[in-house]
């Protein structure tokens, strides 16, 4: 059975700090790794989708890798902003279609 | 719409009620899917529909819990006799695919559920 970890739980940083956010998985038999973000009382917004046949994926100041055969993904993101408080989760899919989720990791901004 | 909406958005009942949960999809989709996520977890699956078929329930957490999408857009997931257990955010999402590596799911807002 899949499972993924998200570590850390949660993190606070100072406004304009680069920082990472780390996945891993039990089984590389993936299809596609995502990175999604929650805010509080709403649903989830996918940021990146990586397949799996890419090594990364960017989106503005967001860059995301994935080392399939280590079952490892990190979430880099540039300069953070307040605006970027959130809660930070991974997904991967496979055959069964169906995601799976991590815990997440709840990010706190500081102006 | 432009996005998955899913109503009511908040819903109170007393242990032992039944509740229907409705998810409408983005136009066209032919995947929905339903998760559920528990106070500071992730989602977990529940079901998913390709078209009118419900192809994988493997993830409902028991005989209580039912969905159906007769008509292949809405979709509705029934909770009996509501436990204290059940509740959380319950969450769907649809994707215009049938499956592979570049399927996205975009989810709707959540209805959050509340068993007193």
């Amino acid at each position: 059975k899949q499972e993924v970890t998200q570590i850390p739980a949660a993190l606070s940083v100072p406004e304009g700090e680069n920082l990472v956010l780390n996945c891993s998985f039990t089984d590389s038999a993936i299809y596609n790794l995502q990175w999604f973000r929650q805010d509080p009382g709403k649903g989830l917004t996918s940021l990146l989708l990586i397949q799996s046949s890419q090594r990364e994926q960017t989106s503005g100041r967001l860059n995301a890798s994935l080392d399939k055969s280590s079952g490892r993904s990190t979430l880099y993101i540039a300069a953070s902003q307040p605006g970027d408080s959130a809660t930070y989760l991974c997904a991967v899919s496979g055959s069964a279609r169906q995601l799976t989720f991590g815990s997440g990791t709840q990010l706190t901004v500081l102006p | 719409g432009a996005g998955v909406s899913q109503s009511p958005r908040y819903k109170v009942a007393k242990r032992g009620q039944d509740v229907a949960l409705r998810c409408d999809p983005i136009s066209g989709h032919v995947s929905l899917f339903w998760y559920q996520q528990a106070l500071g977890q992730g989602p977990e699956f529940l079901t998913y529909f390709q078209n009118e078929a419900q192809l994988d329930k493997s993830g409902l957490p028991s005989d209580r819990f039912f969905a159906e999408r007769p008509e292949g857009s809405v979709s509705t997931l029934k909770i009996q006799r509501t436990q204290q257990e059940d509740s959380a955010v319950y969450l769907c999402a649809s994707s215009s695919t049938t499956g592979g590596s570049q399927e996205t799911q975009y989810f709707g807002p959540g209805t959050r559920l509340l068993v007193l």
